[in-house]
């Protein structure tokens, strides 16, 4: 069974870069055909997708965020990494990856989530 | 970006209540709507995908249904691990968006 666990620092001040890694067990990075997602949750709100990736192709990023986010995959850790440049408090939410399990159909359904990662922006 | 709007945003039942929750597409997303519940401090689990097909391991009380902009999230015989908010998703076009959540509460 497939499990996601994010990591990465708490706390991020200002203006700083802000890096998730998530790590996948149970199954590996390159098998299947899923897009690897970034999605987030300000507290006391709702759901926003960050971005996907496939293991081999392009990635895509939410609009609002395409300027100052990037998301990768290390095959050789069977991790999927993010980084989003230039926080701001408005960044401050519960970051979760998970797998995209329709990328055939074009993407969008979710069926394995990590915990989640609390990051703080603040100084 | 395609807006997704859920309703009520809360809803008080008792267990062993039918409860349906009702979500809006901007516009006409075919039958490209999955459905979430998030209990409080979890992430959120997949529940319904492509309108109306159970993810497995979900039990059957829940049922979703609709196509082009109005869907429904029933739950048929409410038990005490449902009460939870939550959320419809269109994953017909990107940015794929999620509705407000609707927060289910024990009356």
């Amino acid at each position: 069974q497939v499990q996601l666990q994010e990591s990465g620092p708490g706390l991020v001040k200002p203006s700083q870069t802000l890096s998730l890694t998530c790590t996948i067990s149970g199954g590996s990075i390159s098998g299947g055909d899923y897009y690897w997602t970034w999605i987030r949750q300000p507290p006391g709100k709702g759901l926003e997708w960050i971005g996907h990736i496939p293991y081999s192709g392009n990635s895509d990023y939410h609009p609002s965020l395409k300027s100052r986010v990037l998301i990768s995959v290390d095959s050789t850790k069977n991790q999927f990494s993010m980084r989003l440049t230039s926080v701001t408090a408005a960044d401050t939410a519960v970051y979760y990856c998970a797998r995209d399990t329709s990328i055939l159909a074009g993407g969008g359904t979710f069926d394995v989530w990590g915990q989640g990662k609390m990051v703080i922006v603040s100084s | 970006d395609i807006q997704m709007t859920q309703s009520p945003s809360s809803l008080s039942a008792s267990v062993g209540d039918r409860v349906t929750i009702t979500c809006r597409a901007s516009q006409g997303i075919s039958k490209y709507l999955n459905w979430y519940q998030q209990r409080p401090g979890s992430a959120p689990t997949l529940l319904i995908y492509a309108a109306s097909s159970l993810q497995s391991g979900v039990p059957s009380r829940f049922s979703g249904s609709g196509s082009g902009t109005h869907f429904t999230l029933t739950i048929s015989s409410l038990q005490p691990e449902d009460f939870a908010t939550y959320y419809c998703q269109q994953s017909y076009g990107t940015p794929q968006t999620f509705g407000q959540g609707t927060k289910l509460e024990i009356k």
